[in-house]
């Protein structure tokens, strides 16, 4: 059974720094694009980085461009998301999810989500 | 980037009804669509890629269609646990982008 696990979520000062972590099983991790997708609290779903299979290439949107970075480890089966200089804007719900087959833009499955506060 | 825009916002409908969502895009995407389905506190799921192919799992009822700019879900015999929010998204290039959803209510 895929399972995808999130973690690292809290409470965070604005300014602060977050590691998010997805742990994925029931799949061969590193044969999958792996994407973040962030839900603010009553809003809509907002795309927020993808990541090639082997890590070697990343796309992000540009309101966390040099403010986030994602990477993974294969060997671990396990994805990250580094935010630092976090913003108000930045509250949500994080979830991380797979590219559906060899796609790296349509998510078969999806985390439960680790929810990230910033708040002073 | 390109916009997604979807209507109506909301709907009330009743259980077998027909039911149909828009999706536009602000440039052509090809069929590059996909359609998701959420329900309040889950993750969203998978229903529709590539404009118009079911997802494994979903039920047939759900069925996508369009390309270019304009694009539709529908429903054809809504059930009680279809109440919910749906989003199209564009896998057309990055940023990828969603709608801002349509919530399906129970009239």
């Amino acid at each position: 059974e895929v399972q995808l696990v999130e973690s690292g979520g809290g409470l965070v000062r604005p300014g602060g720094s977050l590691r998010l972590s997805c742990a994925a099983s029931g799949f061969t991790f590193s044969d999958y694009w792996m994407t973040w997708v962030r839900q603010a609290p009553g809003k809509g779903l907002e795309w927020v980085a993808n990541i090639k299979k082997d890590g070697s290439e990343k796309y992000y949107v540009d309101s966390v461009k040099g403010r986030f970075t994602t990477s993974r480890d294969n060997a671990k089966n396990s994805l990250y998301l580094q935010m630092n200089n976090l913003r108000a804007g930045d509250t949500a719900m994080y979830y991380c999810a797979r590219g559906r087959g060899g796609s790296w833009s349509d998510f078969d499955y999806w985390g439960q989500g680790t929810l990230v506060t910033v708040s002073s | 980037d390109i916009q997604m825009t979807q209507s109506p916002s909301s709907l009330s409908a009743s259980v077998g009804d027909r039911v149909t969502i828009t999706c536009r895009a602000s440039q052509s995407i090809s069929n590059y669509l996909n359609w998701y389905q959420q329900k309040p506190g889950k993750a969203p799921n998978l229903l529709i890629y590539s404009a118009s192919s079911l997802q494994s799992g979903v039920p047939s009822r759900f069925s996508g269609s369009g390309s270019g700019t304009d694009f539709t879900l529908t429903i054809s015999s809504l059930q009680p646990e279809d109440f919910a929010t749906y989003y199209c998204q564009q896998s057309h290039s990055t940023p990828l982008t969603f709608g801002g959803g349509t919530k399906v209510e129970m009239k």
